[in-house]
């Protein structure tokens, strides 16, 4: 498996202000993906992000509000940009191994006022 | 996209009894996987099951993968606190790289 660690581990930001997450694995990987979990609900992928390439966004989910940077096999960040309340979410990044299992970080825990 | 239902939604035993929480398709998936996550972390991989009909052991916690790969179910005995927490199966779409998830069971053991 993998270590993964995510910063912030949780913020609280005001409406229209935006946020990027880190996420930092401690092997390298090609595969790092970024979900939402809103309140009492499970897990939704908002997209992939694969080093050296455009991350791919899931329906409903678009580069404008949640860019993505993945510079190097060990490392990305997600953006919310713009922030409303209903953004207000657990983010997770997961990373993939042995093509088949997907491991995850602990979780940003984002509150919008 | 390929739905995961799960039952029940929620579940709320004593210590020490048994329990089996379901993961239902009307799809056919190449694997489907077990997480656990616990309240302010993210979910923690249990087990991949792979073959239809596949059963597997983790201590008290046995999984079924149905002979069809359409369903899936989560045993465990002898239930204790430790075991609390909002069981999640996921399977991956089509696509092959995105990977769905049931709403979960939410497993409180009370002492």
């Amino acid at each position: 498996s993998a270590v993964i660690s995510q910063k912030p581990s949780r913020d609280i930001c005001q409406r229209g202000t935006s946020l990027t997450i880190q996420c930092q694995v401690d092997s390298q990987v090609t595969m790092m993906f970024w979900y939402r979990q809103q309140p009492g609900q499970s897990l939704t992928l908002i997209a992939t992000a694969n080093q050296g390439s455009e991350a791919t966004y899931e329906s409903g989910f678009v580069i404008d509000k949640f860019p993505i940077s993945r510079p190097n096999l060990t490392f990305s960040t997600l953006t919310v940009s713009n922030m409303s309340p209903e953004d207000s979410s657990i983010y997770l990044c997961s990373v993939e191994f042995r093509g088949n299992e997907q491991y995850f970080g602990p979780g940003t825990r984002l509150t919008v006022t | 996209t390929q739905l995961l239902e799960q039952s029940p939604q929620f579940l709320s035993i004593q210590e020490g009894e048994n329990l089996t929480v379901y993961c239902n398709s009307s799809s056919v998936f190449s694997s489907l996987q077990w997480y656990r996550q616990e309240p302010g972390e993210g979910p923690v991989l249990l087990v991949t099951v792979v073959t239809g009909g596949e059963v597997k052991k983790l201590k008290r916690l046995t999984f079924q993968f149905g002979d069809a790969r359409k369903d899936s179910s989560l045993h465990i005995t002898a239930a204790q606190p430790g075991d609390t927490g909002l069981y999640l199966c996921a399977g991956y779409s089509n696509s092959g790289y995105a990977l769905n998830f049931g709403k979960g069971t939410s497993l409180l053991v009370t002492p």
